[in-house]
């Protein structure tokens, strides 16, 4: 069966710092893959999407980026937080017509 | 991509009463109509889809039902319980590649 893992689970980084969140995907090739962001009490803001190795489709243009190295390794990063980028980041892939998210990634920057 | 319009953003009920939560769509092509809940703190999951040669499908206290003609997709849970409570997604057919979500709608299930 498939299996979607994400980490670190949650992390305090400082202003400036940079970032790497980390996915990967077992059980399947060659899957959709995605990072959603959740503010506290809002909605799913998709970030990037991939349809294949070193193919990344970016949504919301920020300091954020986004990369593929492996066919099931999804790496999210920044050079250098903002506040703003405080929030629950979700890794997710598609089987079908359905998403299925990782565990999520909480994220506080102070 | 398709956009989906979702409303209400907030819902309150009462345990035992009803609850409806409602999807318009603009993409006259879409075939399949999901709806995602997610606990506080935890990932969004799937809990029921529909696809568009059905007008309805219930999974015990959870039901979806399609309007093609209108364009919308709506969720109904009878009977709430408090473990009812969570956000409830829900999204359009996947496009080449992207899939996005409406805004959410908060229920809470009050006892």
């Amino acid at each position: 069966s498939q299996t979607i893992h994400q980490w670190p689970a949650t992390l305090v980084q400082p202003v400036g710092s940079p970032l790497s969140l980390e996915c990967t995907v077992e059980g399947t090739s060659n899957p959709n893959l995605y990072w959603y962001r959740q503010a506290a009490g809002r909605g799913l803001q998709l970030l990037f999407y991939s349809v294949g190795i070193g193919q990344i489709s970016s949504e919301v243009p920020q300091n954020l980026s986004a990369s593929r190295p492996q066919d099931r390794q999804f790496i999210l990063s920044s050079k250098k937080l903002l506040l703003s980028d405080s929030g629950f980041y979700l890794c997710a892939w598609r089987l079908g017509n359905t998403i299925y998210f990782g565990e999520g990634s909480w994220l506080t920057v102070v | 991509g398709e956009n989906v319009e979702q409303h209400p953003s907030t819902l309150s009920v009462q345990e035992g009463d009803s609850a409806v939560i409602k999807c318009t769509y603009s993409d006259s092509a879409s075939n399949y109509f999901p709806w995602y809940k997610q606990e506080l703190g935890k990932r969004p999951q799937l809990i029921i889809d529909i696809r568009s040669n059905v007008g309805e499908k219930k999974d015990q206290r959870i039901a979806v039902t399609l309007n093609k003609t209108a364009k919308h997709f709506s969720l109904h849970i009878t009977e709430t319980q408090p473990e009812d409570s969570a956000v409830y997604f829900c999204a359009p057919p996947p496009g080449a590649g992207k899939s996005t979500f409406g805004d959410g709608t908060t229920l809470t299930v009050k006892p």
